[in-house]
């Protein structure tokens, strides 16, 4: 069964440009998730789908980040205009539907992550 | 928000030598996870911890879910040179919602 991927692995833009990143959850995941690391710091959520419902996007830092999941399928992050501080490595999530099987069933597996860094 | 207290930031030990890392949190947590980072890759779930006072080995690895439920700690014993990586604590308060990191823990072991 493949993981989560994410594209691309690194990305490196100038401020003020635009930079689209995706994830392609486990097949079958309803639940996916997005969270950032910034150099140092934890990882901090950024939002959760539910197929291709927001659940929860208190975690969005501002209005520059738009999150998509057209079709409840793959997502796209994308970041319009681009800062200094947006720089870090973007992690994408994916975990099934809760069911009755057990709660170890609907943990979170992690993609890879996105680096950008912004110059 | 909330936040966890993952200690110590970093460890340098020799290979073989046992390793402890611990997460506080001043709330409540229902399922604490830990989960390892390589270099290069996303977090991968070392264990699952569910319940108040549980303790669950996996392999060399063992964790604690505290009995206040605020805290968690991780043990690893005998270290050996694959156990090199940054270590993150998480918790969740309800079942499909967002996970709160600790810091990390980055772990070198020289051989």
């Amino acid at each position: 069964e493949a993981g989560v991927t994410q594209f691309p692995s690194h990305s490196v833009i100038e401020k003020g440009q635009t930079v689209t990143l995706r994830c392609d959850p486990i097949s079958g995941h309803d639940n996916l998730y997005w969270y950032r690391r910034v150099m140092g710091k934890e990882i901090k959520f950024l939002l959760h789908f539910v197929k291709e419902s927001k659940q929860d996007e208190s975690g969005m830092p501002n209005n520059r980040f738009l999150a998509e999941r057209t079709g409840g399928t793959y997502s796209t992050l994308k970041v319009q205009p681009a800062e200094l501080e947006d720089s870090g490595v973007y992690f994408c999530a994916s975990s099934q539907a809760i069911g009755l099987a057990g709660p170890h069933t609907y943990e979170q597996y992690f993609g890879p992550g996105t680096r950008l860094t912004v110059t | 928000g909330q936040q966890l207290n993952q200690s110590p930031q970093s460890m340098f030990i020799q290979e073989g030598e046992d390793v402890s890392m611990n997460c506080t949190s001043s709330s409540i947590f229902n399922t604490w996870l830990w989960y390892k980072q390589d270099p290069g890759e996303g977090p991968v779930l070392l264990i699952a911890l569910y319940k108040a006072g549980e303790l669950t080995s996996n392999g060399r690895l063992t964790a604690q879910f505290g009995i206040t439920r605020k805290d968690s700690f991780l043990n690893i014993s005998a270290s050996i040179p694959s156990d090199v990586g940054i270590y993150f604590c998480a918790g969740r308060d309800q079942a499909g919602t967002a996970l709160i990191f600790g810091k990390g823990t980055t772990l070198s072991v020289s051989s």
